[in-house]
């Protein structure tokens, strides 16, 4: 089956900086990739998502990249702000049919 | 609000019982996708059914089964239940069954003694 790691783990950041959470896969049939935010206690909800054939795609302070060559995506905060605290999930999707899998999950921390 | 409902958002039983989680899509959509989330961990896909039929199968114990009804509102079915089986349960929904947005409903929290 497919691995899927996300590193970091945790993170916390000071507001106004930078957050890159990156997400790596082992199936490289996978060509669609999302990000979903959880907020405490809240349902996850997608944030961004790039499909195979674009390198990078922006949605105002998020942004993601993907490598397909080194099989990893990575989601990039820019301006953090209190709001971004979240728990964050990559989930790499491959063609119908197949079992999906999703990142173990980023705490990330915005510290006022 | 993603136009997925869950109901019952909570959910107390013990160990041995059976409980259904039930779900409906939002409008329009025709796939279904069920999760778990323990405390503190992250979302392991059990099932997702399409337009009635199941379209992809994860680590789904053989104690669980779900299904989608000709409405597409989607049950899942927890048997025997064991103290591990406490999770935040989750559906989702999304237009086709194929690489797309997911959107979640509010979960069924299900605390097993």
């Amino acid at each position: 089956g497919e691995n899927v790691e996300q590193h970091p783990s945790t993170l916390s950041v000071q507001e106004g900086d930078s957050a890159v959470i990156k997400c790596t896969y082992s199936d490289s049939a996978s060509n669609y990739f999302p990000w979903y935010k959880q907020e405490l206690g809240k349902r996850p909800q997608l944030i961004i998502d790039i499909r195979s054939n674009v390198g990078e795609k922006k949605d105002q302070r998020i942004a993601v990249t993907l490598n397909k060559t080194a099989k990893h995506f990575s989601l990039h905060i820019t301006e953090t702000q209190p709001e971004d605290s979240a728990v964050y999930f990559c989930a790499p999707h491959k063609a119908a049919g197949n079992k999906l899998t999703f990142g173990g999950g980023t705490r990330v921390l915005v510290k006022p | 609000d993603s136009g997925v409902t869950q109901t019952p958002k909570h959910l107390i039983t013990a160990t041995g019982q059976r409980v259904t989680l039930r779900c409906s899509p939002r409008s329009g959509d025709l796939s279904v996708y069920w999760y778990q989330q323990s405390l503190d961990q992250g979302l392991q896909f059990l099932i997702q059914y399409y337009n009635g039929e199941e379209r992809a199968k994860g680590n789904i114990l053989e104690r669980f089964s779900a299904q989608q009804f000709p409405d597409l509102h989607s049950e899942l079915n927890l048997s025997s239940l064991e103290l591990g089986d406490s999770a935040l349960y989750f559906c989702a929904s999304s237009v086709g069954g194929d690489r797309e947005t997911q959107y979640f409903g509010p979960g069924t929290r299900l605390l097993v003694l």
